[in-house]
């Protein structure tokens, strides 16, 4: 199984801020990797797939890259409603998520 | 917009089985372009991948519950189960259905259905 793992799994930021999350997994995985946002008694929404591709109707300052192992997120410019909590899910072989990275104020 | 509602018991006991169901509206279940599954999320915990269906009822079970787990689908209702066997306390969850695309992109989800397992 591939082992998906997120860092930091918390961080402090304020409005206006860069955020970066980085994900790592356990073996190559091309760029089968998504990104999802979850906020408090909500489902997960997807903000990023194949690595960098933004999903339609997510704002210009989600950002992805990265690519074999080694995967980032960048939000820049934090808004208010960003503060969430993220997680990577590898597509290459079945599934598997990483652990979150909750972005709090 | 494509929607899908989780529903079935939201307190199972210990050994006994959990039985959900996710309906979906208002497209077809028996589109050769997608898979239906199901993800839960312990309390404070991230996210699980059980297992997913293709219309045809070809299944793809994660390997760790594979032993407990039956996904099947029921086209004429728009409807996709989940059933989970001898459960126990640690598998109360938040308990979402999901369209998977194939490469496990998940765009729709539904809204997650809470599952206690407790005398």
């Amino acid at each position: 199984d591939i082992q998906m793992t997120q860092s930091p799994s918390s961080l402090s930021a304020s409005v206006g801020d860069r955020v970066t999350i980085v994900c790592r997994a356990s073996q190559p995985i091309s760029r089968s990797l998504n990104w999802y946002q979850q906020k408090p008694g909500t489902a997960p929404k997807l903000l990023i797939h194949r690595a960098s591709t933004l999903e339609s109707g997510v704002p210009s300052r989600f950002s992805g890259s990265g690519s074999v192992t080694e995967f980032t997120l960048t939000i820049s410019g934090l808004q208010p409603e960003d503060f969430a909590t993220y997680y990577c899910q590898q597509s290459y072989s079945s599934t598997s998520f990483g652990g979150g990275t909750k972005v709090e104020i | 917009q494509l929607h899908l509602q989780e529903s079935g018991p939201r307190l199972v006991k210990p050994s006994e089985t959990l039985s959900l169901t996710c309906t979906v509206s208002p497209d077809s279940i028996s589109s050769d372009d997608y898979y239906w599954g199901w993800i839960r999320q312990p309390p404070g915990q991230g996210l699980e991948w059980i297992g997913s269906i293709f219309h045809r009822g070809k299944t793809y079970y994660t390997a760790s519950l594979a032993s407990r787990v039956t996904i099947s689908v029921d086209t004429s209702n728009n409807q996709f189960s989940l059933r989970l066997t001898s459960v126990s306390a640690a598998d109360t969850a938040l308990y979402y259905c999901v369209r998977r695309d194939f490469g496990y992109t998940l765009r729709f989800w539904g809204q997650g259905l809470w599952v206690t397992v407790s005398s």
